[in-house]
């Protein structure tokens, strides 16, 4: 089992757009739409902010959007803010019923 | 609301064996058909999945750790533990509890706020 893909760090000013992306197989991100996404600040837990690809939990602002094609999902942060900086991580229900997770992405605000 | 809460000692011994335990509130892990599971993060890296289990259904393990992990319940307690044996210090990192608290749902949802534990003589 290997760990998901993901680009070390991105960065951008604060407005701006950036994308996160998460590369897998078609055995975990590539099978239906089984693709999570974290958020982790420094000394806290991981928190869900996408699930099942595109759908954001009550609370997660629309910002913060996903997509998926083929065996690459993606996290978009539109406008980007201060308080998005942070650690996140991608995360797939695989089809022999395993979790992976990517290798984590730090988001930097410029 | 569902709660999760890992306890468990800070410090153990290469060679021994880590036990936890997770304990639930807000549901019961008897009565419900999402899986309880174990993700652990060594100190400055990413999340790494252990395994999780469904109550009265499988269990599931991370290949890379599966020979050392055993995951059990104890529903008298509501509770859920882990037990990874021949501890080396690349087992340090901190535990985290996770369920998805939903049925039909698969995402770790449900987080504990999660326990260091260092592997050290």
């Amino acid at each position: 089992q290997s760990a998901l893909t993901q680009p070390p760090s991105v960065s951008g000013s604060p407005g701006q757009s950036v994308t996160v992306s998460c590369t897998g197989t078609a055995n975990d991100v590539g099978y239906y739409n089984r693709v999570s996404w974290y958020k982790q600040p420094p000394g806290a837990a991981p928190k869900l902010i996408i699930y099942e690809v595109t759908n954001r939990p009550s609370g997660v602002p629309d910002r913060f959007s996903g997509s998926k094609s083929g065996n690459t999902a993606s996290l978009t942060i539109s406008g980007l803010q201060p308080e998005d900086e942070a650690d996140y991580y991608c995360c797939s229900y695989t089809n022999d019923n395993t979790l992976v997770f990517g290798g984590g992405t730090k988001v930097t605000v410029l | 609301q569902l709660q999760l809460q890992e306890s468990g000692p800070g410090l153990v011994k290469p060679s021994e064996t880590l036990s936890l335990t997770c304990s639930v509130s807000g549901a019961f892990i008897s009565s419900n058909s999402y899986y309880w599971g174990w993700i652990r993060q060594p100190p400055g890296k990413g999340l790494e999945w252990i395994g999780h289990f469904y109550y009265g259904g499988n269990t599931y393990y991370n290949p890379s750790l599966k020979s050392r992990v055993t995951i059990s319940v104890d529903t008298s307690k509501n509770h859920f533990s882990l037990k990874l044996s021949s501890l080396t210090a690349s087992d340090t990192a901190v535990y985290y509890c996770a369920s998805p608290g939903y049925s039909s749902s698969w995402w770790p949802d449900f987080w504990g706020q999660g326990t260091l534990v260092t592997v050290s003589s």
